[in-house]
C-alpha cells in the first residue's frame, strides 16, 4: 500500500514564526488532506487539497501531485497552532506520520 | 450544529472486562468509521460501515466488534481488552460520495488496567 511519510517529526517554535510542513507519498494519489490534532486529541480537518494551492487566514497547503508532495504553511504561529500534524491520502486516509508543532510563548 | 459524539471521552476497564465505547452523528452520513490511535502515532482504521454494510480492515483483531443499529449510532465492542488495547479510539463520518472528507469525533481515550 501506499506510505506516507512527513517531516521533520518535531518542530518547536516561537510564537510569531514561520513554518513549513511536508507530507512525501509513494504513488499517486487522488486525495491528500491535512489535519491538525489538538493537545485533547481532536482531529481537525484544515485542508483537502489533492493538487494545487488553498489558502485559509494563516495557514495555507499545496499539493504537487505528479512530484508526490504536499506542504502545509503556518505563519505568524501561535500557541494555539501547537499540536500534530497529520497528512492523509486516498480515501481510505492512510495517515503520515505526523508532525508534532509546539509554539513558545 | 451538526456534529460527531463520542461517549465516554475517557473509559477504564479492567484486563478482559468487555468495554463498549459509542459514536452518535447528527450529519446524516451513510459512512461511519473507527480508528485506533495509540500513544504517538497516526490513526488506523479498524472498519467502518456503508449504511448498514460492515468492511472490516484486514489486520483488524478479532477482538474487534461493531454494531451499527441505526444512522445515528455506531458502537465498537472489545470483547477482552488486553493492556495493547489502550489507545484512543476515534469515530468519523463521511458522505459515501465524499469518503475523502471525513469529520471526526473528540475520541474516547481508553486505558485497561
Amino acid at each position: 500500500g501506499i506510505q506516507v511519510e512527513q517531516s521533520p517529526p518535531d518542530l518547536i517554535l516561537q510564537e510569531g514564526a514561520n513554518s513549513t510542513l511536508r507530507c512525501n507519498f509513494s504513488d499517486s494519489v487522488n486525495n491528500l488532506q491535512w489535519f491538525h490534532q489538538n493537545p485533547w486529541g481532536q482531529l481537525i480537518n484544515l485542508f483537502y487539497i489533492p493538487s494545487g494551492t488553498k489558502q485559509n487566514g494563516r495557514l495555507s497547503a499545496t499539493t504537487v501531485a505528479t512530484e508526490r508532495y504536499s506542504l502545509l504553511y503556518i505563519s505568524s504561529s501561535q500557541t494555539t497552532d501547537s499540536g500534530v500534524y497529520f497528512c492523509a491520502a486516498n480515501e481510505k486516509l492512510t495517515f503520515g506520520t505526523g508532525t508534532r508543532l509546539t509554539i513558545i510563548p | 450544529d451538526a456534529m460527531v459524539i463520542q461517549n465516554p471521552r475517557y473509559q477504564v476497564t479492567q484486563f478482559g472486562k468487555p468495554v463498549t465505547l459509542s459514536c452518535s452523528q447528527t450529519l446524516n452520513h451513510n459512512v461511519m468509521y473507527w480508528y485506533q490511535q495509540k500513544s504517538s502515532q497516526a490513526p488506523k482504521l479498524l472498519f467502518h460501515y456503508y449504511d448498514k454494510d460492515f468492511n472490516n480492515e484486514a489486520d483488524t483483531p478479532d477482538n474487534f466488534q461493531s454494531r451499527r443499529p441505526n444512522t445515528s449510532f455506531c458502537f465498537l465492542d472489545i470483547r477482552s481488552p488486553g493492556l495493547g488495547d489502550a489507545a484512543m479510539y476515534l469515530c468519523a463520518t463521511s458522505r459515501w460520495d465524499r469518503a475523502y472528507e471525513q469529520y471526526f469525533g473528540p475520541g474516547t481515550r481508553l486505558t485497561v488496567t
